[in-house]
């Protein structure tokens, strides 16, 4: 089965520090997504990329979160400086734009501590 | 704007037992709906999908879910739930033109007792 691979799995850093998540899409995929998970507010889109252009980053603070496509075949999230209320599972999804009725393929996420 | 609200935060049930997870939604157009499951440590798993015609649909590991578009409801139901069924579980709605991102419901936990 084809999957979102995204890299590394987990990552412990001191606040301040800069972290990168990166996020290999299926091979094919057009379109992009980053989600954060937390307890108290659940799954919230971040940003998405079509065709590596950036469509929307409304849900990521702009100060310090910064997405980018550098190829096809790589996507990443940077966070400089981190913070503590970053800690959280950060998700990539890719998928189709012209098959919106197969959904999302989600990767295993990066569990981030910032402490 | 969709919207979509899972009623419940959590649902214990015991073993062998049935279980419906709640799920309404909001759209002034037609939309696809969808039920993810996210095991512990895992990322979101595609179980169903409901874009046409029957309104009951069937997905993986014995689960199904009822399209009512009167009530715009998407319950998601299994006759006999096992210990391994315990995971979050996550509906969606996407509006039919693929133009704009999956949008999520807060989820709902579902812990199977033994």
């Amino acid at each position: 089965d084809a999957r979102v691979t995204q890299t590394p799995r987990h990552k412990v850093t001191e606040m301040g520090q800069e972290v990168t998540m990166r996020c290999q899409p299926i091979l094919g995929h057009n379109t992009v997504f980053w989600y954060r998970q937390t307890m108290m507010q659940g799954l919230e889109l971040l940003a998405y990329f079509r065709n590596r252009a950036p469509l929307d980053d409304s849900g990521m603070p702009k100060d310090r979160f910064s997405a980018e496509m550098p190829d096809a075949t790589l996507a990443t999230l940077k966070i400089q400086p981190s913070e503590p209320r970053d800690s959280a599972v950060y998700f990539c999804a890719s998928g189709l734009v012209r098959t919106p009725r197969d959904g999302y393929t989600f990767g295993s996420g990066t569990r981030l501590t910032v402490v | 704007a969709q919207s979509v609200t899972q009623l419940d935060s959590q649902v214990p049930v015991f073993e062998e037992a049935p279980v419906e997870l709640r799920c309404n939604y909001s759209s002034s157009v037609s939309v696809y709906l969808f039920w993810y499951v996210q095991y512990p440590n895992q990322g979101l798993q595609l179980l169903l999908k409901y874009l046409s015609g029957s309104t009951l649909v069937k997905g993986i590991n014995g689960f199904e879910a009822e399209f009512n578009k009167s009530q715009t409801s998407f319950h998601l139901r299994k006759p006999s739930v096992h210990i391994s069924d315990t995971a979050e579980y996550f509906c969606a709605v996407s509006l039919l033109s693929g133009n704009t991102p999956l949008v999520f419901g807060k989820g709902t936990r579902l812990s199977v007792i033994a």
